[in-house]
């Protein structure tokens, strides 16, 4: 089984701050999500990355697949970035083989 | 729909009770999955759907749990006898391919049912 792990788990920032949430798992891979959740809200997708890095907006995703390691980056952090980053990653076993990190809970100050 | 609808959105119910869910997914979506998040915990999976295949049930806590989906179309979670710990968001996504296929499909959530038993 693979095991996800997401730091930090909660971080406070101050608005235009660039922010780095890692993930790193055990097991090799064939897909790693990064999902967002605002407080009361659903969850979206982010990014789906398999190698290399993607870009959208001022949200980064890169992955290393040799060390097990993906980033999310937020740069010019906005109050409206203030939500729960999860990671999850699909190993290609299991029902669905995704398993999720508990998330990082980020908090933009104004 | 333009994306993955859920009702209701909130869900009183007495301790005992049978409540029913249920998930609109994006059209043309063939899989079909159900999550559980519980107060400050990370997602559950449940039960997986993909196309008219037999679905993937090995993530229902109990037999009190079903759901069922007719096609590619709407899907129902159903829970007998609640209890207090089945208390969560019960989280609905879907994807136009299946996981682990050579095309990993980009998941779609649905906004979630909030689950109260009380």
């Amino acid at each position: 089984k693979n095991e996800v792990e997401q730091s930090p788990q909660n971080l406070t920032a101050q608005e235009g701050e660039f922010i780095t949430i890692n993930c790193s798992y055990s097991v090799g891979i064939s897909a790693l999500h990064w999902l967002q959740q605002h407080p009361g809200g659903g969850i979206v997708s982010l990014f789906m990355l398999s190698s290399g890095k993607k870009k959208h907006g001022r949200l980064i995703a890169t992955i290393n697949i040799q060390e097990k390691h993906s980033s999310l980056h937020i740069t010019a952090s906005h109050p409206r970035d203030s939500a729960v980053y999860i990671c999850a990653v699909h190993s290609g076993g299991g029902a669905d083989g995704l398993t999720f990190g508990k998330g990082t809970h980020l908090i933009i100050q104004p | 729909g333009a994306g993955v609808s859920q009702s209701p959105s909130n869900k009183v119910t007495e301790k005992g009770k049978d409540v029913e869910l249920r998930c609109d997914p994006i059209s043309g979506h063939t899989a079909l999955y159900w999550y559980r998040q519980r107060l400050g915990q990370g997602l559950e999976f449940l039960i997986y759907f993909q196309g008219n295949s037999a679905p993937d049930k090995s993530g229902l806590p109990s037999d009190r749990f079903s759901a069922e989906r007719t096609g590619e179309s709407v899907s129902t979670l159903t829970i007998q006898r609640t209890q207090q710990e089945d208390s969560a968001v019960y989280l609905c996504a879907s994807s136009r391919h299946r996981q682990g296929a050579a095309n990993t499909g980009e998941l779609f959530f649905g906004e979630g049912s909030r689950l109260t038993v009380l």
